[in-house]
């Protein structure tokens, strides 16, 4: 089945610095690519997503590149905020409208 | 939470005894899905379901039995509990077609199982 591989699964950044998280994927039919935020105690939030057709998406201060030759996705933060700290998550689609996710990323931002 | 809920919120159980999750939906949302959460494992798909009475095994599906007899719910029993599945449980839905992929999560459900 799909594999999802995500790293790193802590990062720490200064606030006001930029925060990128990687993950790479090993079906290369996946055509669908979107990121997740969780804050403590709620359910995962879809942040931004990005389709095979295109190679960079931009939404505020969040952007998702992909990279179908390589395998590889990615989500940048940019101007980190304090209320940006959670745990992150990205995932790939494989048949019939399922997802495959990514093991979590836990980003602090440092006041 | 895209007009999802899930009760219990919390629940406690003793091993052996069985255990009813719900997912209630308010989108009209064709497509629903059970997933646990757990340190280090990221979500992993149990069951889902592709329209009523319509449903198939994810990846960790072993001791879960799922059942959707209205668009709006969708049920996931635990038949005998063991604390191996002791987790955090999401329910999600997608309308499929255009938005194809698209899944909205509700708030979860704590499960422990002593």
């Amino acid at each position: 089945g799909e594999n999802v591989e995500q790293h790193p699964s802590t990062l720490s950044v200064q606030e006001g610095d930029s925060a990128v998280i990687k993950c790479t994927y090993s079906d290369s039919a996946s055509n669908y690519f979107p990121w997740y935020k969780q804050e403590l105690g709620k359910g995962p939030q879809l942040i931004i997503d990005i389709r095979s057709n295109v190679g960079e998406k931009k939404d505020q201060r969040i952007a998702v590149t992909l990279n179908k030759t390589a395998k590889h996705f990615s989500l940048h933060i940019t101007e980190t905020q304090p209320e940006d700290s959670a745990v992150y998550f990205c995932a790939a689609a494989f048949g019939n409208e399922k997802l495959t996710f990514g093991t979590g990323t836990r980003l602090t931002i440092i006041p | 939470d895209a007009g999802i809920t899930q009760s219990p919120r919390h629940k406690v159980t003793e091993t052996g005894t069985p255990v009813t999750l719900r997912c209630h939906q308010t989108e009209n949302h064709r497509y629903m899905y059970w997933y646990r959460q757990d340190p280090g494992h990221g979500l992993r798909l149990i069951h889902y379901s592709y329209g009523v009475k319509d449903t198939d095994k994810g990846e960790v599906s072993d001791g879960y039995s799922v059942s959707r007899s209205k668009t709006e719910d969708f049920l996931l029993t635990l038949e005998s509990a063991t604390s191996s599945q002791t987790s955090v449980y999401f329910c999600a839905i997608s309308d499929g077609g255009s938005r194809s992929y698209e899944q909205y999560f509700g708030p979860g459900t704590r499960l422990t199982v002593t």
